[in-house]
């Protein structure tokens, strides 16, 4: 699986809009892009994923670059709630498998 | 109802003991894996089992055995137990192997202290 690169750490305020990039310039053409979040002393939770498109969901809106070289996740009113870590990962093996980097640790201030 | 279940939550043991952990799916999911979060908070797989058979097995001591009754659950049997293995071990299950596309839903996870 390829390799994915995002901040170590961003801040954001409640309820304002927090946009979390992900660049994975080696991403592949199978390679779908999953993000994942893991809030304190939870497991990881499914965010989003897409391949080419921009996709929306209840939590977040996925913003994938035309070459596909880089994505964004979109929290569009971040709450305190919100406050985790996100992990970016191109996901397309044949095992199955999820392979997590170090995240960026998203904290959200009142 | 709990999607993906782990038991116990908590584990402290002494080094040397036998010890094993638990998880189970109500999801119908035909893949289940286990991960080991270190105390930096990497994240790295473990196992994989796909319809009751094993899939991956990464560089794991093999004091680690996993086991599959059924494809509901997979369990987790640790033996002589070392001060390197408390960390908090996910347990995770997807519909299939999937190829990139499949969602993966994650127990809250089992924390083994070994003194």
């Amino acid at each position: 699986d390829a390799k994915t690169t995002q901040p170590n750490s961003m801040e954001s305020n409640e309820e304002e809009p927090v946009h979390l990039p992900c660049n994975h310039s080696t991403i592949s053409g199978t390679d779908y892009i999953h993000w994942y979040r893991q809030l304190p002393s939870q497991g990881p939770e499914y965010v989003i994923h897409g391949l080419t498109s921009n996709v929306n969901n209840r939590m977040a809106s996925l913003a994938i670059a035309e070459d596909r070289k880089s994505s964004t996740l979109i929290l569009h009113r971040a709450t305190l709630r919100d406050a985790a870590v996100y992990y970016c990962i191109l996901h397309g093996g044949s095992q199955g498998n999820l392979i997590f980097g170090k995240g960026t640790k998203l904290s959200v201030k009142p | 109802d709990t999607a993906v279940s782990q038991t116990p939550k908590y584990l402290v043991t002494q080094m040397g003991n036998d010890k094993s952990i638990k998880c189970e799916q109500n999801l119908g999911h035909d893949t289940m894996y286990w991960y080991k979060q270190d105390s930096k908070k990497f994240l790295k797989i473990m196992f994989s089992y796909n319809n009751k058979e094993l899939i991956i097995n990464e560089t794991v001591p093999n004091r680690f055995s996993p086991k599959s009754p059924d494809k509901a659950h997979l369990n987790l049997h640790i033996n002589s137990l070392e001060l390197g293995d408390s960390a908090v071990y996910f347990c995770a299950s997807s519909q299939d192997l999937g190829r990139g596309r499949e969602t993966q839903y994650f127990g809250p996870g089992t924390r083994l202290l070994v003194l």
